[in-house]
């Protein structure tokens, strides 16, 4: 299994600003997702994070609000920019290894952001 | 499109008594079925995993089945206990290299005393 940590765990941000959050894991990941779960809902996929490339990114969200970066196969941070009301939300990084299709799905806690 | 349906969207139950959670996807091809648990303020916890050759699987008093023909699936919960409550999430896998995880709404479980 592999144990995720997430920096910060929750915060409160005005709108316009910038958040960028950590994701760090115990071992190393093939693949790194960033979610992110909207109040009363389901996870949604932002992209995924690529160790020395780019992310790709899931159809409705784009690097310049999201840039994402992983030097390397244990660490991620996802930066959510130009904060608005509507980013309000938890944000989750995810890992998963591409050994085998049979490999769980692991989770960090989250990270809570509220946009004033 | 692949898409995972779940139902019902909610659930009351008193405790000590058991439920199932029904899943409906159209992924394909398919590769495995996860369900999670994920408590209020906190990250999914995988529960069980099934591929398309297993018809059931057991985590405790969570038992998973799995109908690979009519693409269905569901979560038998036993004895519930008031820290059951929670959302059970139903993610399903394509069979594509490096395909992604289609997850399903969530059916948000309340157990009550």
């Amino acid at each position: 299994s592999a144990v995720i940590s997430q920096k910060p765990s929750r915060d409160i941000c005005q709108r316009g600003t910038s958040l960028t959050i950590q994701c760090q894991v115990d071992s190393q990941v093939t693949m790194m997702f960033w979610y992110r779960q909207q109040p009363g809902q389901s996870l949604t996929l932002i992209a995924t994070a690529n160790q020395g490339s780019e992310a790709t990114y899931e159809s409705g969200f784009v690097i310049d609000k999201f840039p994402i970066s992983r030097p390397n196969l244990t660490f991620s941070t996802l930066t959510v920019s130009n904060m608005s009301p509507e980013d309000s939300s938890i944000y989750l990084c995810s890992v998963a290894n591409r050994l085998a299709l049979q490999e769980t799905q692991y989770f960090g806690p989250g990270t809570r952001l509220l946009v004033l | 499109k692949n898409q995972v349906e779940q139902s019902p969207q909610s659930l009351i139950i008193l405790e000590g008594k058991n439920c199932t959670l029904q899943c409906n996807y159209t992924v394909s091809p398919f590769s495995n079925l996860r369900w999670y648990k994920q408590d209020t303020g906190r990250g999914p916890v995988s529960l069980t995993i099934m591929t398309f050759s297993e018809n059931t699987k057991s985590n405790g008093r969570y038992t998973a089945t799995l109908d690979a023909d009519t693409k269905q699936s569901s979560l038998h919960i036993t004895a519930s206990q008031l820290s059951d409550s929670a959302s059970y999430i139903c993610v399903v896998r394509g069979d594509n290299y490096g395909q992604n995880f289609v997850f399903g709404p969530g059916t948000r479980l309340s157990v009550l005393p």
